[in-house]
């Protein structure tokens, strides 16, 4: 099992450019999330997913989509990159509670993405 | 709202010592989860123990226990015989078990004196 893995793994833009982060999990996990972590503020959530087809927005939305097309992969798109959202992205992946199955979240290593 | 509170933002310990790392949260929920993560410099995030609320006996993993206070709303983290690669971010967390959101604490850095 690869767990979760994110690609790419750093990432530098400029001020309105777009890019997609993608989010892979081989746990057939049911529920996916995109967090961002800056200094000093710990992990934000941004969107989650609750399986194929389904997408919720987190804590901080703003400016960030989401699809989740397959069960495995979860997409994080910034369609006008901002320096506000310079930061490293966490994916995560976890059951569902319904599932039985544990209600830790597993995280994959992290984009970092810096905005110019 | 559910909010997570971590009192020390650094922590050092000398090796071979035990270290106690202080959280503090906030719900109106009986049932729920808690969790340490350690985030090492690679910045991976990594799981060091999980509690379920209606369990009252601590939880405990190899050198990590944790301090479950569910009246005082506390969930201390002790590192025992404290070793460098204990080095890391440690970060407290919350999750209800009515649905998957988890929130985060703000971290401790911990430092590991040779």
């Amino acid at each position: 099992n690869a767990g979760v893995t994110q690609t790419p793994k750093f990432r530098v833009l400029k001020t309105g450019q777009s890019m997609t982060l993608l989010c892979a999990q081989d746990m057939n996990h049911e529920y996916m999330y995109w967090y961002r972590q800056d200094p000093g503020m710990g992990l934000r959530l941004i969107h989650y997913s609750v399986g194929e087809g389904t997408t919720a927005k987190g804590e901080v939305p703003d400016g960030y989509n989401v699809s989740r097309l397959k069960k495995q992969n979860f997409l994080l798109g910034l369609e006008s990159a901002a320096p506000s959202q310079t930061s490293v992205y966490f994916c995560a992946s976890s059951y569902s509670i319904t599932s039985g199955g544990q209600e830790t979240q597993y995280f994959g290593p992290g984009t970092r993405l810096l905005v110019l | 709202a559910q909010t997570v509170t971590q009192s020390q933002p650094e922590m050092s310990v000398q090796e071979a010592e035990t270290v106690t790392l202080s959280c503090t949260y906030d719900t109106s929920e009986s049932d729920y989860y808690l969790f340490w993560y350690k985030q090492p410099p690679s910045r991976q995030m990594i799981l060091v123990i999980r509690q379920e609320a209606y369990k009252q006996q601590n939880a405990t993993e190899n050198r990590f226990s944790v301090n479950f206070q569910k009246a005082a709303k506390s969930f201390s983290l002790k590192i025992s015989d404290s070793q460098l690669g204990d080095a890391a971010m440690y970060f407290c967390a919350y999750r209800r078990t009515s649905y998957d959101k988890v929130i985060f604490g703000p971290g401790t850095s911990l430092s590991v004196i040779p």
